[in-house]
C-alpha cells in the first residue's frame, strides 16, 4: 500500500497567479500521476511524472500551463500557472503499486482549487 | 485503447433496498477493473478490484461486483443500501504496459430514508 500526503488541501487564488501543489509518498515509486477533476465530472489524467525525466502530458495538457517536478522517488509537484476561473478543479496525485501483476492506485486527498 | 461507460449518472434507492451500479468496459488487453467511491469532500477509496482471479469480487462495506467477459461488464451491487453509501462511484479500467487508469464518468448514488 501507499500513503500519500498532498497539500494544500484547498486554496482560493486570484486569476493570473500560480499555485504549486505538493505530493509526498511514504514509499519509493517509479511513476506518479496527476489528475484533474472538474466540478461534477470524472477524473482526467494530466500527466505522468517519472523521476529523472520530463513528465509525459496527456492530450490537452501542456508543460507551460502545468509544469511538473519529480526530484526524487517519493515527491512531486504540480504547478497550475497563470490561473483562470476555468482551472477551478480538484487536483489529485496518485501512485500505483504492483504485486504479482496486480495494479492498485492510491490517491491523495486532493487539492480543491478555486480561482476568482 | 480502453474505455469505461457508466450507464447511469444518477441512481436513487431507498434505504434497505438493493443497489445496482452499471459499468461496461472495453480494452485491448486483459484488463484490471476497479470500483472507487468518493464521499463529499473526501478522497477516493478503493471498494474492490478484479485482476483475473475469481470473477465475483467482494469488496468493503458489503459491495460486490461480477466480471462478465462475454458482456464486457463489471456491475457493482449491494443487497441492502445504507444511508452512508450515498456518494459518487467510479468504475475504472487499467490495462497495458503503462497500467494507465481510465475512469468512468461516475454514478451519483442517493439513498432515501
Amino acid at each position: 500500500s501507499a500513503v500519500i500526503s498532498q497539500k494544500p488541501s484547498r486554496d482560493i487564488c486570484q486569476r493570473g497567479t500560480s499555485l504549486t501543489i505538493q505530493c509526498q509518498v511514504d514509499s519509493q515509486v517509479t511513476m506518479m500521476f496527476w489528475y484533474r477533476q472538474q466540478p461534477g465530472q470524472s477524473l482526467t489524467l494530466i500527466a505522468t511524472a517519472n523521476q529523472g525525466s520530463e513528465a509525459t502530458y496527456e492530450s490537452g495538457f501542456v508543460i507551460d500551463k502545468f509544469p511538473i517536478s519529480r526530484p526524487n522517488l517519493t515527491f512531486s509537484t504540480l504547478t497550475v500557472s497563470n490561473m483562470s476561473p476555468e482551472d477551478s478543479s480538484i487536483y489529485l496525485c496518485s501512485v500505483y503499486t504492483t504485486g504479482t501483476g496486480n495494479t492498485e492506485a492510491f490517491f491523495g486527498q486532493g487539492t480543491r482549487l478555486t480561482v476568482v | 485503447a480502453q474505455s469505461v461507460t457508466q450507464l447511469d449518472s444518477h441512481v436513487s434507492v431507498s434505504e434497505g433496498t438493493p443497489v445496482l451500479l452499471r459499468c461496461n468496459y472495453s480494452s485491448s488487453y486483459s484488463p484490471s477493473l476497479f470500483w472507487y467511491v468518493q464521499h463529499p469532500n473526501k478522497g477516493l477509496q478503493l471498494l474492490l478490484k478484479y485482476t483475473s482471479a475469481a470473477t465475483l469480487v467482494k469488496g468493503i462495506n458489503g459491495f460486490e461486483a461480477e466480471f462478465k467477459k462475454s458482456e464486457t461488464s463489471f456491475h457493482l451491487t449491494k443487497p441492502s443500501a445504507h444511508m452512508s453509501d450515498a456518494a459518487e462511484y467510479f468504475c475504472v479500467v487499467s490495462g497495458g504496459s503503462a497500467r494507465q487508469l481510465t475512469f468512468g464518468s461516475g454514478t451519483q448514488l442517493t439513498v432515501l430514508p
